[in-house]
C-alpha cells in the first residue's frame, strides 16, 4: 500500500537513449512534482501539476517532458539523454486545498538514473 | 535559492534530545516552516510545519521566535534511526503546487 511509487528503481542507459520513468500516488492528491537531487545532494524542482495543469516549469532542458494521464499520474520522459543527467529522481505528491495548511508532500522512494 | 540557513553538521547522543536551529530571517508573513528529513538514499520525509505557535506531533517539536526569524526542530529522544539530514525550509501557501526549496540542510549523526 505504497503511498507514492516510482518505477524504475534503477536505470542505467546509454547516452542518446529515450526513457521514461513513472509515478503513481494512491492518496488523492491533486498535485505531483519531480524533484532532481544530483551528485551533490542538492535537491531542486524540476516540474509540478495541479489537477493535470502544468503549474511549475523550472529551467529544465525540453528534453524533459512530464506527461500526467490523470490525477494520480505523473510520468517523466526524457530524450536524447546526457551524462549530466546522471541523478536520483524523486516524485512527490500533495493535497493543495486553499486554506488546509497541512500540504505536506508525499514522497516516492526515487528512481537513480545513471548515463554511461 | 532557499531562504534558510542551518548548520551543516551536528552530533547527538542516542537518547539525547536533538536540537536543530534553522535561520529564516526574511521569512514573509504568508510563509510556513516546514522540516523534512532525508534518511540516507530514501526519499524526503514529512517532520512538522508550523507558522508562528509552537507545533509538536509524534515524531518532533517545533519552536518558533516570536519575531519568526529562527526556528528550532527538536528530537525528544534521538535514537540511530534518526541519523539523516535535516531540511528546514518556508513555503508560502498561496498557490498551488509551489515547491519545496531545499538547502544543504544539516546532517544529524546520532552515536551510541
Amino acid at each position: 500500500d505504497t503511498a507514492v511509487s516510482q518505477t524504475p528503481k534503477y536505470l542505467v542507459t546509454q547516452m542518446g537513449n529515450d526513457k521514461s520513468i513513472k509515478c503513481e500516488q494512491n492518496l488523492g492528491h491533486d498535485t505531483m512534482y519531480w524533484y532532481k537531487q544530483d551528485s551533490k545532494k542538492f535537491l531542486k524542482i524540476m516540474f509540478s501539476y495541479n489537477n493535470k495543469e502544468l503549474i511549475i516549469n523550472e529551467t529544465v532542458p525540453n528534453r524533459f517532458s512530464p506527461k500526467s494521464p490523470d490525477k494520480a499520474h505523473l510520468n517523466l520522459h526524457i530524450n536524447s539523454l546526457e551524462l549530466g543527467d546522471s541523478a536520483v529522481y524523486f516524485c512527490a505528491s500533495s493535497q493543495e486545498n486553499m486554506g488546509r495548511v497541512e500540504n505536506e508532500q508525499f514522497f516516492g522512494p526515487g528512481t537513480r538514473l545513471t548515463v554511461l | 535559492d532557499a531562504k534558510t540557513t542551518q548548520p551543516p553538521s551536528m552530533d547527538c547522543a542516542e537518547g539525547r534530545a536533538a536540537n536543530l536551529p534553522c535561520n529564516h530571517s526574511t521569512i514573509s508573513g504568508n510563509e510556513y516552516v516546514y522540516w523534512y528529513r532525508q534518511i540516507h538514499s530514501q526519499g524526503p520525509q514529512y517532520i512538522i510545519h508550523g507558522l508562528k505557535n509552537n507545533e509538536t506531533n509524534e515524531m518532533a517539536s517545533l519552536i518558533i521566535t516570536e519575531d519568526r526569524k529562527s526556528s528550532t526542530l527538536i528530537l525528544p529522544h534521538a535514537t540511530l534511526r534518526d541519523t539523516a539530514v535535516y531540511y528546514c525550509i518556508v513555503r508560502s501557501l498561496n498557490q498551488a503546487g509551489t515547491a519545496l526549496i531545499f538547502g544543504k540542510g544539516t546532517t544529524l549523526s546520532v552515536s551510541s
